[in-house]
């Protein structure tokens, strides 16, 4: 089956300090995967996506097939990044997202 | 260029009431979607469109969900006799189309059903 985890309900680091969001998936085939991201107030919005292999506001994620993984990464977290994060990944039958549980990112000065 | 509306922004109702969410998606995107979001929960989708026709509905509660996407752009979500466990924000997003566009995200509507 299908499926995205994302473990942690609540991450909180200071500011300046690495983060890594974890996100693994369960799929049969190669994986498309995405991290989208909902700041206070504002709609879901697509951060990155691992296909164009970009860093977007300095985060950057590495698909590792061995470890399904596909985890988000910023080396020194800023107040502004703190946010509700999303992993998913789309069937590629028809073009749905499936989401993780989110991850909530608190970012203290 | 304008994002993804959806109306009403909230709504409460009283179980087995009827309520019906509107949703207008980004000019020009023939790939149309409804999520369902509980709260603590990720997206879940409800239904997927590509231009007026159904392309999955499989998580879609028929007896009581309904969407129509008449002329291939505006759509409806309906629900009738509405439960307490269907309390969640509904979400729309719009692509391009294909199965590897960017899907653009609407503001939701939060029901909740009392």
């Amino acid at each position: 089956a299908q499926r995205v985890t994302q473990p942690e309900k609540l991450l909180s680091v200071f500011k300046g300090a690495p983060v890594e969001l974890k996100c693994n998936y369960s799929y049969s085939g190669s994986p498309e995967l995405f991290w989208y991201v909902q700041y206070s107030r504002q709609r879901l919005q697509l951060l990155l996506r691992h296909i164009s292999r970009e860093s977007i506001k300095g985060f950057t994620a590495d698909l590792n097939k061995g470890e399904t993984s596909f985890h988000l990464k910023k080396p020194f977290a800023q107040e502004e990044d703190s946010a509700m994060y999303y992993c998913a990944l789309i069937d590629n039958q028809g073009g749905k997202l499936i989401f993780g549980q989110g991850t909530e990112l608190s970012v203290k000065p | 260029e304008a994002g993804v509306a959806q109306s009403p922004r909230y709504k409460i109702i009283e179980k087995r009431q009827s309520v019906a969410f509107w949703c207008n998606p980004i000019s020009g995107h023939a790939t149309l979607y409804w999520y369902q979001q509980i709260l603590g929960q990720g997206p879940k989708l409800l239904i997927q469109f590509q231009n007026n026709g159904v392309v999955d509905d499989s998580q879609l509660p028929k007896d009581r969900f309904s969407a129509e996407r008449l002329k291939g752009v505006d759509s409806t979500l309906k629900i009738q006799p509405a439960k307490l466990e269907d309390s969640a924000v509904y979400l729309c997003a719009s692509s391009l189309g294909g199965t590897l566009g960017t899907q653009y995200f609407g503001p939701g509507t939060r029901l909740t059903v009392l």
